[in-house]
């Protein structure tokens, strides 16, 4: 089946220490995004890709990285910088760039990544 | 600047009943567009409808409707003798060209049997 895979769906991580996050589709979309939810706050974007090799800050960018190497994968570091890392993270794909063309918008998720800084 | 505000954070009500979440939205732009997701229990946000800033045509599927009406910059959406399938948190979402979706805060819904 098509989809977004996320691994791992948990993760521990001690304070200082950078962790990595897995995204891959198989929809063969051209843009991903990287959101963060927290508890009333809605999602909000860390990182997109509209393309292989490029990719753009969000609203939250600080103490993250992303790579975008090959069109499948988009993973996320959460790296030791970012002061309240603990949160739900999604990983989302779209077909292209949502807010450049009229049938924009849609957005298929995965079923994100729970990380916990202990 | 664009700005979605779900008023209801959490909402109950028992099996059968009629729901209305709410959405009031934001937005300098005449091109816009309005979205609701659901995300269930397994965490994944599923699409549920996506309407231009220039179809004010209310919509239903199946037991979901959706009442868009720009005098009050609010996109509602309705769902009809609920049921326990349907406990989710439900997001509302605005896009202006050129703009990257911005969510609303959502609305955790709650049907008990």
């Amino acid at each position: 089946d098509g989809g977004i895979t996320q691994s791992p769906k948990y993760l521990f991580r001690k304070e200082g220490q950078n962790v990595t996050l897995s995204c891959e589709q198989n929809l063969n979309h051209d843009a991903m995004y990287w959101y963060r939810q927290d508890p009333g706050q809605g999602l909000r974007l860390i990182y997109y890709s509209q393309i292989v090799n490029d990719f753009q800050k969000g609203d939250i960018a600080e103490g993250y990285s992303v790579s975008r190497e090959k069109k499948e994968s988009f993973p996320l570091t959460v790296t030791s910088a970012q002061k309240n890392p603990t949160a739900f993270y999604l990983c989302a794909s779209s077909i292209d760039l949502v807010g450049t063309s009229e049938n924009t918008g849609e957005l298929f998720f995965g079923e994100g990544s729970r990380l916990t800084v202990l | 600047a664009q700005k979605v505000t779900q008023a209801q954070t959490e909402i109950s009500v028992v099996e059968k009943e009629d729901v209305t979440l709410d959405c009031v939205y934001e937005t300098r732009d005449t091109t816009y567009y309005l979205f609701w997701y659901k995300q269930p229990p397994s965490g994944e946000l599923v699409f549920l409808i996506r309407r231009n800033s220039f179809d004010e045509q209310n919509e239903i599927s199946g037991r979901y409707s959706w009442n868009f009406q720009k005098s009050t910059s609010s996109f509602n959406f309705t769902i009809t003798a609920s049921q326990v399938v349907d406990s989710a948190v439900y997001f509302c979402a605005l896009i202006e060209a050129g703009n990257m979706l911005t969510f609303g805060g959502g609305t955790r819904l709650m049907v008990k049997p």
